[in-house]
């Protein structure tokens, strides 16, 4: 069965440190993959999604940047933490062939100070 | 992409059946239809997804009307576990689209 893993699942930065988030998915391949950010008491805003390797698209303007070195793994990333990029973030996936079902990682909690 | 409109918030009481109605009026030929639901400090998980006419899980019931521009999540017999927010989703099946959501509903149940 396919699962996917994201951590850590709470993290404290000060402003200005760099941000590395990871989430690995098992048991597919080529799936789509997806950040998400959720403000406190906020729906869902997304921010990136990749559909292979090496391919990343971005939704919105941001102080943040995602990878995708291998076909199962998604990186979400920043070189300074500014204020506004606390949030409960969070990586799906879903199959790659279609069907628009998502599978939700259990997210990070991140706050910057 | 088809933009959705939910309302903000609903109250319903235990035993009750819940009707969640989301709009997306400019819903494309190859889009589905799918509803999450989300509890706090947890990510959304999926609960039904439909393309026309009536769908029916073990959680759930969706109906979509003929033009396709609303659909109506229904919960039977809600209890106090429901409580959370629901999430309306409109896109294309085709691989590499982005899945964008609304503002969801946020659901209350009261004993």
């Amino acid at each position: 069965s396919q699962t996917i893993h994201q951590w850590p699942a709470t993290l404290v930065q000060p402003v200005g440190s760099p941000l590395s988030l990871e989430c690995t998915v098992e048991g597919t391949s080529n799936p789509n993959l997806y950040w998400y950010r959720q403000a406190a008491g906020r729906g869902l805003q997304l921010l990136f999604y990749s559909v292979g390797i090496g391919q990343i698209s971005s939704e919105v303007p941001q102080n943040l940047s995602a990878s995708r070195p291998q076909d199962r793994q998604f990186i979400l990333s920043s070189k300074k933490l500014l204020l506004s990029d606390s949030g409960f973030y969070l990586c799906a996936w879903r199959d790659g062939g279609g069907m628009e079902k998502l599978f939700f990682g259990s997210g990070t909690q991140l706050s910057v100070l | 992409l088809a933009k959705t409109t939910q309302p903000i918030s609903m109250d319903s009481y235990e035993g009750q059946e819940v009707n969640i109605t989301c709009s997306h009026n400019n819903i494309a030929t190859n889009d589905y239809i799918t509803w999450y639901q989300q509890f706090p400090s947890q990510g959304p998980r999926f609960i039904i997804q439909g393309y026309k006419t009536k769908v029916t899980n073990e959680v759930a019931s969706l109906f979509i009307p003929a033009d396709r521009k609303s659909s109506t999540l229904s919960l039977p017999r809600v209890s106090l576990s429901d409580t959370a927010v629901y999430y309306c989703l409109v896109g294309d099946t085709g691989a590499g689209n982005m899945l964008t959501f609304g503002g969801g509903t946020r659901l209350m149940v009261k004993p």
